[in-house]
């Protein structure tokens, strides 16, 4: 079955440290994307990219850093300039929204400091 | 820009009872709306979808949203609560023909349900 496979589930982060979220999709989307959750906030981009070596920063993108080498494949650094990671990350893909093709979201990693 | 408010951080509502999570919307143009549902660590998954064919549009798990432009709004009811439908659901919206314009998401809402 298609679909996008976020890992590791669990993730813990020392200081100082950089750590890299892993997302892997096989539904041939061009578009992929990088979201934080915190209780209460909802959904907060951080990074998103529409096509292979290219990507834009969303709305809360400092301390994190991305890259689209393949089309499958969109990993999520956070580095140790972020200094509050502990949350929910999700990573998410879609079609274009004209050949009404919804977004599908990964399972999710949760990150914390030790 | 786009965005969207859902009114009600937190609906309780009996087993059996009327499920109604509101959710409005501000776009320059007449937008995709999209209604999801997280249960606990897990991702989103897709309830319904508008897309600019009928304005009711109906989903998954008995869930059905009206898409109301005089009102800017795009409200998700059920007309009978269950116990697994306790999650928190989120409103999202983003504009059409405009490629892979990223969602823009609500608070969200989370929906308990009493036995």
């Amino acid at each position: 079955d298609g679909g996008i496979t976020q890992s590791p589930k669990y993730l813990f982060r020392k200081e100082g440290q950089n750590v890299t979220l892993s997302c892997e999709q096989n539904l041939n989307h061009d578009a992929m994307y990088w979201y934080r959750q915190d209780p209460g906030q909802g959904l907060r981009l951080i990074y998103y990219s529409q096509i292979v070596n290219d990507f834009q920063k969303g709305d809360i993108a400092e301390g994190y850093s991305v890259s689209r080498e393949k089309k499958e494949s969109f990993p999520l650094t956070v580095t140790s300039a972020q200094k509050n990671p502990t949350a929910f990350y999700l990573c998410a893909s879609n079609g274009r929204w004209e050949f009404n093709q919804p977004q599908h979201f990964g399972d999710g990693t949760r990150l914390s400091i030790l | 820009a786009q965005s969207v408010t859902q009114l009600g951080s937190h609906v309780s509502v009996s087993e059996g009872a009327l499920v109604l999570l509101r959710c409005n919307y501000s776009s320059s143009v007449p937008p995709y709306l999209f209604w999801y549902v997280q249960y606990p660590n897990q991702g989103l998954q897709l309830l319904l979808k508008y897309t600019s064919a009928a304005t009711l549009v109906k989903g998954i798990n008995g869930f059905e949203a009206e898409f109301k432009k005089s009102e800017t709004s795009f409200h998700l009811t059920k007309p009978s609560a269950h116990m697994s439908d306790a999650a928190e659901y989120f409103c999202a919206v983003t504009l059409p023909n405009s490629g892979n314009t990223p969602l823009v998401f609500g608070k969200g809402t989370r929906l308990s349900v009493i036995a």
